[in-house]
């Protein structure tokens, strides 16, 4: 099936750093998703974006789609401690109507 | 608000055993999912639910069965469980099956023995 691949897999990161993270694909996708899961809870949407070059925020959160459409970053900036989690990359393949989930970055914070 | 509600949280079961997973949305949604999560693999899709009455297989359909009971209601079965379906299952829902925005159940922890 269709394989949607993040980097880094886990990162550990000083508290106020800023990071960054992809995902890419083998094919072309419509629609990028960023997703958090807390521990222990299920995943939350934080961005979504709709078109090739598209750079949308959500306070401290940065997302972009790819010129390619085959691939998306995240950037969180000055990171805090309630960042820790895994982020997903997600997203329908172009023509299709399921979501693709990425492999997903963890990412652990440093007070 | 309770948004997607999944019962149980966590259920332990030997091999062979069988059990239904429970998912309830009271968000009106159309169309309602079930994911499996394990570790280095994302979230894969194992059974959706377009709209009530229809269900089609997912990414990893086998081993399980589903049923939409209603528009409120999508249930997971595993008919004989396996060591491979220890996972944490997720269950979603979404106004429609092009675009909008999917939400999550916080999940159910599954073991087999």
């Amino acid at each position: 099936g269709q394989q949607l691949n993040q980097s880094p897999q886990s990162m550990f990161i000083q508290e106020g750093e800023d990071v960054s993270m992809n995902c890419t694909s083998s094919s072309i996708f419509n629609t990028w998703l960023w997703y958090k899961q807390d521990p222990g809870e299920g995943p939350v949407l934080l961005i979504a974006l709709y078109k090739a070059g598209e750079l949308t925020s959500n306070g401290r959160l940065t997302a972009q789609f790819g010129i390619t459409r085959k691939d998306s970053f995240l950037n969180i900036s000055a990171s805090i401690p309630s960042d820790v989690g895994i982020y997903f990359c997600a997203g329908p393949p172009a023509g299709g109507n399921k979501l693709t989930f990425g492999t997903g970055t963890q990412l652990k914070v440093e007070l | 608000n309770a948004g997607v509600t999944q019962t149980p949280k966590f259920q332990v079961l030997k091999t062979g055993q069988s059990m239904t997973l429970q998912c309830a949305q009271d968000m009106n949604h159309n169309s309602m999912y079930w994911y499996r999560q394990d570790p280095g693999m994302g979230l894969r899709l194992i059974y959706y639910s377009a709209s009530e009455g229809t269900t089609d297989k997912g990414e990893v359909p086998n081993g399980y069965n589903v049923s939409r009971l209603n528009k409120r209601e999508f249930s997971l079965r595993l008919e004989s469980a396996a060591p491979s379906q220890t996972s944490v299952y997720f269950c979603a829902s979404k106004d429609r099956l092009f675009g909008g925005e999917l939400f999550f159940g916080e999940g159910s922890r599954l073991t087999v023995l």
